[in-house]
């Protein structure tokens, strides 16, 4: 069965650096989602994005993120300027756009920021 | 605005006797309800849906749910535990925004004693 692949799966990082968290999306997929979860917390929406553009954005999704689809196959989340409240397990997903809003998930990577 | 209260925040069953997983939502039209189920380092998983064709959804696994407007429930259940059900469980709503906007509830985590 097709999957979304995230890696790398955990991620350190110090307070002020840059990271990008890749996520390869199923590959006929043509929506593609960063959700996030805070250890302790609700797992939140943070952007939508289809035909290379953001559909949709959290109130989370501030300039310090940015989203990119540098090729064909891969999904990037940028936080710029990391802070210690980023710190969170993040999940990619991708849906088909045929509107049901079924979702498949990847197994998340888990950003530490120290 | 859409909402998900799981009433439960662990439950803890016997192998073979009967999951229920208690879901209320609150939602301003008729919404999108879905249920996702997380194993541990897995991504999360779509278990079912909701779409107002049927109140009684059936999944995957043994798993289904029932629609009940007058009640604005959407709880899980499985006639018999296995095992292999111990995860966590997500009881989720469609935000309404584009295409999966999606509101989750805190989850529900459900360990299976043999």
């Amino acid at each position: 069965e097709p999957e979304v692949t995230q890696t790398p799966s955990h991620q350190v990082t110090q307070m002020g650096q840059e990271v990008i968290l890749r996520c390869v999306p199923i590959s006929n997929h043509l929506y593609f989602y960063w959700y996030r979860q805070i250890l302790g917390q609700k797992v939140e929406f943070l952007v939508s994005f289809y035909n290379n553009e953001i559909s949709e954005k959290s109130e989370i999704f501030d300039d310090q993120f940015s989203v990119e689809r540098p090729d064909g196959s891969n999904f990037t989340l940028k936080i710029r300027s990391t802070k210690l409240e980023d710190s969170a397990m993040y999940f990619c997903a991708s849906s088909d756009g045929t509107g049901d809003e079924k979702l498949f998930f990847g197994s998340g990577t888990q950003l530490s920021v120290l | 605005a859409q909402s998900v209260t799981q009433l439960d925040s662990h439950v803890s069953v016997s192998e073979g006797t009967p999951v229920l997983l208690r879901c209320n939502y609150s939602s301003s039209y008729s919404p999108s309800l879905f249920w996702y189920v997380q194993h541990p380092n897995k991504g999360l998983q779509l278990l079912l849906k909701y779409t107002s064709a049927a109140t009684l959804v059936k999944g995957i696994n043994g798993f289904e749910a029932e629609f009940k407007k007058s009640e604005t429930s959407f709880h899980l259940t499985k006639p018999s535990a296995h095992m292999s059900d111990a995860a966590e469980y997500f009881c989720v709503v469609s935000g309404g925004g584009s295409q999966g906007n999606l509101i989750f509830g805190k989850g529900t985590k459900l360990s299976v004693k043999p």
